[in-house]
């Protein structure tokens, strides 16, 4: 079965870039991997997805090796907004359906 | 214009009894899924229903059952409640195809005294 590993939480300052990596092994080799944000009391929103390499909409980036044991979301120039936990999200290997979900990372921003 | 919407928002119940969690989504999404958060914040998968199809966590009890009237709705029925069931849960969909894009609820708090 997949496993994810990321860091139970970390603090930055606004106007800081943010990075917050997921490991994965076991992944499945065709699925994206996917990262969530979650604010208190509400259900995970999606923020970014990708295959390899980079990728980078108005909100994100994220980096994913070529191994892809790993991958990197990227928050650029944060605000006091982007406190929430960060969730990465992967296929498992050896199922179609088996949904890995890391145990999320809290990141909490400082004035 | 709610996307995906869970009925009802706090549940609070005693041990033993039988209750029900509606979900219903409006993005004519093929799969749906149930998830059970902890007070660790922890996600865990419970079922994905697409196409008439249930994939079930084998860890969940059996007295968990989705129900599916139809592709846009997917309740929650749970038996015989016990304390360790507390917890958030969440109702979530996306479209078929790879992507992992779910949209998900607003949750449903459930609380067994």
């Amino acid at each position: 079965l997949a496993k994810t590993t990321q860091p139970i939480s970390m603090d930055s300052y606004e106007g800081q870039e943010v990075n917050i990596t997921c490991s994965h092994n076991n992944i499945a080799t065709n699925d994206y991997i996917t990262w969530y944000q979650q604010f208190p009391s509400q259900g995970p929103r999606f923020i970014i997805q990708g295959y390899k390499t980079k990728v980078t909409n108005e909100v994100a980036s994220l980096f994913i090796p070529a191994d892809r044991k790993s991958s990197t979301l990227s928050l650029p120039r944060v605000s006091l907004s982007d406190t929430a936990v960060y969730y990465c999200l992967v296929g498992d290997r050896g199922s179609n359906y088996q949904l890995i979900w890391g145990a999320g990372t809290k990141l909490i921003i400082k004035p | 214009d709610t996307a995906v919407s869970q009925t009802p928002k706090y549940l609070v119940t005693q041990m033993g009894n039988d209750k029900s969690i509606k979900c219903e989504q409006n993005l004519g999404h093929d799969t749906m899924y149930w998830y059970k958060q902890d007070s660790k914040k922890f996600l865990k998968i419970m079922f994905s229903y697409n196409n008439k199809e249930l994939i079930i966590n084998e860890t969940v009890p059996n007295r968990f059952s989705p129900k599916s009237p139809d592709k846009a709705h997917l309740n929650l029925h749970i038996n015989s409640l016990e304390l360790g069931d507390s917890a958030v849960y969440f109702c979530a969909s996306r479209p078929s195809g790879p992507s992992y894009e779910q949209y998900f609820g607003p949750g449903t708090r459930l609380t067994v005294t």
